[in-house]
């Protein structure tokens, strides 16, 4: 069956460390999304792929990265970690055609910046 | 940018009973509305959508309702469950260069009593 994985699935990191968060999905999906979720906010959308070689920064991009190098993959990079990063990462992923704009998404990843 | 809100931040029921849930939306520009269920530990799980060409649409003991006029969005669950219990977001697309993107609402937690 195909899916959507997020590794790791908890990470402790401590602060100005680079960190990597990846996300893989066997959709075969062409859009991607990066979300936040803390307690308030609900989801917030940090960066989202379009397809292969396409990203766009969402509502809270800054301090982070993504690239697309392949449909499968969107790894998203924390260049130096702060604090304020200390949340729950969700990766989705969503087809072009059709009507719905409905995301899958993954199982999460909870990183903690000390 | 215009987000979705909700009226409820927290629901309490009794197994069997009909819950509803609320949610506003001020970009009169949306075109496509989405709700998810997200039980704790997991990502968010689809649970229906409706386009805003539609004003109600049904599936399995879950009701959505879209009044365009106020720009409210409703999700009625039928003879609610103990497995109901989660927290439910409201998304909206909002058109123009928003395509495939949603925003989020910040959610409803639903607790059911058994």
């Amino acid at each position: 069956d195909a899916e959507i994985t997020q590794s790791p699935r908890h990470k402790i990191t401590e602060t100005g460390r680079q960190v990597t968060l990846a996300c893989h999905q066997t959709w075969n999906h062409n859009n991607m999304f990066w979300y936040r979720q803390d307690l308030g906010h609900g989801l917030r959308l940090i960066h989202y792929s379009y397809g292969v070689q396409d990203t766009n920064k969402g509502e809270v991009s800054d301090g982070y990265s993504v690239s697309r190098s392949n449909t499968e993959d969107l790894p998203l990079t924390l260049e130096s970690a702060a604090s304020s990063q200390t949340s729950v990462y969700f990766c989705a992923s969503s087809d072009t055609s059709g009507p719905s704009y409905e995301q899958y998404f993954g199982p999460g990843t909870r990183l903690t910046v000390t | 940018g215009e987000s979705v809100g909700l009226h409820l931040p927290t629901l309490s029921v009794q197994e069997g009973d009909n819950s509803i849930i609320n949610c506003a939306y001020s970009n009169s520009a949306s075109d496509y509305f989405i709700w998810y269920k997200q039980e704790s530990g997991k990502g968010p799980q689809f649970i229906i959508d409706i386009r805003s060409n539609m004003d109600k649409r049904q599936g399995q003991r879950v009701t959505v309702l879209l009044n365009k006029t106020v720009k409210h969005l409703s999700l009625q669950i039928a003879a609610t469950q103990p497995g109901d219990s989660a927290v439910y977001f409201c998304a909206e697309n909002q058109g123009g260069t928003s395509y495939g993107k949603l925003t989020f609402g910040q959610g409803t937690i639903l607790t059911v009593h058994p």
